[in-house]
């Protein structure tokens, strides 16, 4: 199993460009989550899917959408690229069945550098 | 938002040093707390998820205790070694609901 993968894996953007930053899980898990990290900042929550069809918005939202496609991936979304989107994002899955306090499984990350 | 602290922020020990950190949370509608180990360039995996007043936790040199009264938890690290060092998270969650809120980390380093 490749568990969560993420693509690309560094991006730099020219602010007003727009991209897609892809994420898969191969564990048929339920719930999916979209992470940024920033220095001194921790892990905020900008979106999550808790199943396939649904999404909702998390802590700090605005400047991006996402779409789960299926069960399996999970993408989010830069439409005008600013530099305060410069961060590192991280996605994440759980498997989400029946159970609220199962562990998040994250991906390797996504660098974004935001000109 | 929930106000999840973490303490110290980072924290620099001798290989062979035992040491801990704290993790404190909001103790309303407490639901569960995880701990998360995060090594540089890679991603966070999980280390232990508590959900009882007075659990606790252990994997390997570290253990892990929980008090949901007062709203903290302890991360405790035996004989550190230098493969130890990380950022460690915790993350708290209410009831009703799987969103977390992650602290910022203690970042640890162990020298040889």
């Amino acid at each position: 199993n490749a568990g969560v993968t993420q693509t690309p894996k560094f991006q730099v953007l020219k602010t007003g460009q727009s991209m897609t930053l892809q994420c898969a899980q191969d564990m048929n898990h339920n719930s999916m989550y979209w992470y940024r990290q920033d220095p001194g900042m921790g892990l905020r929550l900008i979106y999550y899917s808790a199943s396939e069809g649904t999404t909702d918005k998390g802590e700090v939202p605005n400047g991006y959408n996402v779409s789960r496609l299926n069960k399996r991936e999970f993408s989010l979304r830069l439409e005008s690229a600013a530099p305060s989107q410069t961060s590192v994002y991280f996605c994440a899955s759980r498997p989400g069945q029946g159970s609220f306090i199962d562990e998040q499984f994250f991906g390797p990350g996504t660098r974004l550098t935001v000109l | 938002i929930l106000n999840v602290e973490q303490s110290p922020q980072s924290l620099h020990v001798q290989e062979g040093d035992s040491t801990n950190f704290t993790c404190s949370f909001p103790s309303s509608n407490f639901y569960a707390l995880h701990w998360y180990r995060w090594e540089t360039a890679k991603s966070p995996e999980a280390l232990f998820v508590m959900t009882l007043n007075g659990d606790e936790k252990k994997k390997g040199r570290i253990s892990a205790t929980l008090n949901t009264k007062e709203g903290y938890s302890y991360l405790y690290i035996k004989g550190s070694q230098p493969e130890d060092s990380a950022t460690y998270l915790c993350a708290s969650q209410t009831g009703g609901s799987y969103i977390p809120t992650f602290g910022r980390g203690t970042s640890l380093i162990v020298h040889p």
